[in-house]
């Protein structure tokens, strides 16, 4: 089935710890994005990245580090320096960078929660 | 982006036709409405885009004003499963700001039994 995965559904760190979450998309997509919602709020875009070994910082990417090393692979990781990580994050990626019509397709999400 | 502006929750009866509106009254000419929504703990799913036309597809119909300051998305015949909270974005349609959906805390659509 094609799809974007994420992976873990629940992740639980330590304060102070660098965490990855994992993406993975087989829609043969050029874009893929990270975002983060809080309760009640809507998304907020981390980083995203047009092509292999691109990516660009959206509204918020203090505290966040992105890698594109494959196409169907974008893992965000929290840093120590995130002063507030737990949240919900959704990967989502569109087909074509730049072509007008294209919409994004979401993963389930990772939730983390920071002890 | 244009900021849109959506009531932050309705009700709808199981069967009858939810009407979820959206104004954006900044809208600018290269802009695009689109709606998402997201059921509790899932990822967002897109549901339909348009630029100026009424437009329709096999989840809803996309109804927007002739001057473009709002839209209504239209779910038909809603049912349960429809429950959710109803995004209304606007997104330039090309250049670096078209890779952002800017979401704000939309529509919450409860469907009732």
């Amino acid at each position: 089935d094609g799809g974007i995965t994420q992976s873990p559904k629940y992740l639980f760190r330590k304060e102070g710890q660098n965490v990855t979450l994992s993406c993975e998309q087989n829609l043969n997509h050029d874009a893929m994005y990270w975002y983060r919602q809080d309760p009640g709020q809507g998304l907020r875009l981390i980083y995203y990245s047009q092509i292999v070994n691109d990516f660009q910082k959206g509204d918020i990417a203090e505290g966040y580090s992105v890698s594109r090393e494959k196409k169907e692979s974008f893992p965000l990781t929290v840093t120590s320096a995130q002063k507030n990580p737990t949240a919900f994050y959704l990967c989502a990626s569109s087909p074509l960078a730049g072509k007008v019509y294209n919409e994004q397709f979401f993963g389930p999400g990772t939730r983390l929660t920071v002890l | 982006d244009a900021k849109t502006t959506q009531p932050p929750s309705m009700d709808c009866a199981e069967g009858r036709a939810a009407n979820l509106p959206c104004n954006h009254s900044t809208i600018s000419g290269n802009e695009y409405v689109y709606w998402y929504r997201q059921i509790h703990s899932q990822g967002p799913q897109y549901i339909i885009h348009g630029l100026k036309n009424n437009e329709t597809n096999e989840m809803a119909s996309l109804i927007i004003t002739e001057d473009r300051k709002s839209s209504t998305l239209i779910l038909p015949h809603a049912t349960l499963r429809d429950t959710a909270v109803y995004y209304c974005i606007v997104r330039v349609a090309s250049g670096a700001g078209s890779y952002q959906l800017t979401f704000g805390k939309g529509t919450k659509l409860s469907v009732i039994p």
